[in-house]
Formats: C-alpha cells, sequence, structure tokens
C-alpha cells in the first residue's frame, strides 16, 4: 500500500470555525490531490498539488483553500466551516499526472 | 466536458453469481480507465486499470476492456464471494485539454454479495 495517512481521521467541529485537514505521504510523489466524497456524487476534486507551492484549483474549491510548503505534507484548510462541508474527505497522490492515484483512508468531518 | 456514467445501484447478488457493472464515459481526448473499489470504513483502492484501446485490465478475478467505440469500461466477474460486497468506483484521467491530470468518478455502484 502506498504510504499516505490523513489527519484527524474523524472530527466534529461547529460551524464558523476553521478547520485544518492533513494528508502527509511517504513515497515522494510529486502530485497530491483532495477530493470529497458525497453520496450521489462519486468522489469531486477540491484542489490538488503538482509541486511545492504550486497548486490549483478543482471543481469544487469554492470555501477551501490548500498548502504545500514540503513534498510531503499537503493541507486543506476550511477557512469558515459551513454544514454543506459535512463529508469525507480524501487525499490522493500519484508519480506522474497522466498515471494512476493512490488514497489515503479518508477524514470524516462533520459541521455541526 | 468530461463525465462517467455508472449503472445504478445497488447490486444485490448471491455467491457465484455473475457480475456486471456497466460504465460509459465522454471524454475530449483517449483517457485511462480505472475501477476503484472501497470496502466499508476505508479509503479508495485500484483494482484495475487501462491505458489503451481494447487493452483489458485484471485483477483478483474481475476484468475491464477499453472499448473506445462504444465509449465503455464495464467491470465484470465470473463468480463473485461475499468478500466482493464493497462499492465500485468508475474513472476516468483525461489527458487532453484542461482537464489534465484530473480524475473524474463516476457516483458508484454498491455491490451487496449474499452467501
Amino acid at each position: 500500500d502506498a504510504g499516505i495517512t490523513q489527519s484527524p481521521r474523524h472530527k466534529v467541529t461547529e460551524t464558523g470555525t476553521p478547520v485544518t485537514l492533513r494528508c502527509h505521504q511517504t513515497e515522494n510523489h510529486r502530485y497530491m490531490y483532495w477530493y470529497r466524497q458525497d453520496p450521489g456524487h462519486g468522489l469531486r476534486l477540491i484542489h490538488y498539488s503538482y509541486g511545492v507551492k504550486d497548486t490549483d484549483k478543482g471543481e469544487v474549491s469554492d470555501g477551501y483553500s490548500v498548502s504545500r510548503s514540503k513534498t510531503e505534507d499537503f493541507l486543506l484548510t476550511l477557512e469558515s466551516a459551513t454544514s454543506s462541508q459535512t463529508s469525507v474527505y480524501f487525499c490522493a497522490i500519484s508519480d506522474d499526472e497522466a498515471s494512476e492515484q493512490y488514497f489515503g483512508p479518508g477524514t470524516r468531518l462533520t459541521v455541526t | 466536458g468530461n463525465s462517467v456514467t455508472q449503472m445504478e445501484g445497488p447490486v444485490t447478488l448471491s455467491e457465484e453469481a455473475f457480475l456486471t457493472i456497466n460504465c460509459t464515459y465522454t471524454a475530449t481526448g483517449y483517457p485511462s480507465l480505472f475501477w476503484y473499489v472501497q470496502y466499508p470504513g476505508e479509503g479508495l483502492q485500484l483494482l484495475l486499470k487501462a491505458t489503451k484501446a481494447d487493452d483489458k485490465g485484471s485483477n483478483k478475478g474481475f476484468e475491464a476492456t477499453y472499448r473506445k467505440e462504444t465509449t465503455s469500461f464495464h467491470l465484470e466477474k465470473g463468480s463473485v464471494q461475499v468478500s466482493d460486497s464493497a462499492v465500485y468506483f468508475c474513472a476516468h484521467l483525461d489527458p487532453g485539454g484542461t482537464s489534465y491530470g484530473k480524475l473524474t468518478f463516476g457516483q458508484g455502484t454498491i455491490l451487496t454479495v449474499h452467501p
């Protein structure tokens, strides 16, 4: 299995608070991705990174920001959490943008 | 735009039955195609892939063939087991246009296999 960890694995937070989710990889892959999974929608891309300090938006980026200061870490921040951001968040990595992606175990976030 | 459409679930089968989960796609170029599997409480695992037309991906008894003429990548298994119960996602990675490097997923198909 690819060495990908996510933290925390579960979080409950209140509306309006900032939340940061962390993805850590030990594979030295260049590309990292954040997805959210919601019933009936499959997985949707939030943001991705193609190198240290190089990031771009996905299809559902509103309300989210990311940072990548080291190859191994990719942070997802919800600037002011809303109930619509209750979801399961997955990080993924790949060594090439044309190759398959490997997924972390996920973070279940509940915004009350 | 790019999209992936999977057959509606849930799918319920008896052990040793034949499985087909349909998947069709739209893309601007010639995408790579994937099937991922998600077991309860876990992340997605790559099940199989195909990178060009007529390629057949296979793993753990599952197979899927890249059909460019019908833009399809249907998942099949000849004899399912209870342990195959999971959610299955079809996805494509489009090498063309603004979607380069971005996986597009179907909505997922829940499979339940009974003894």
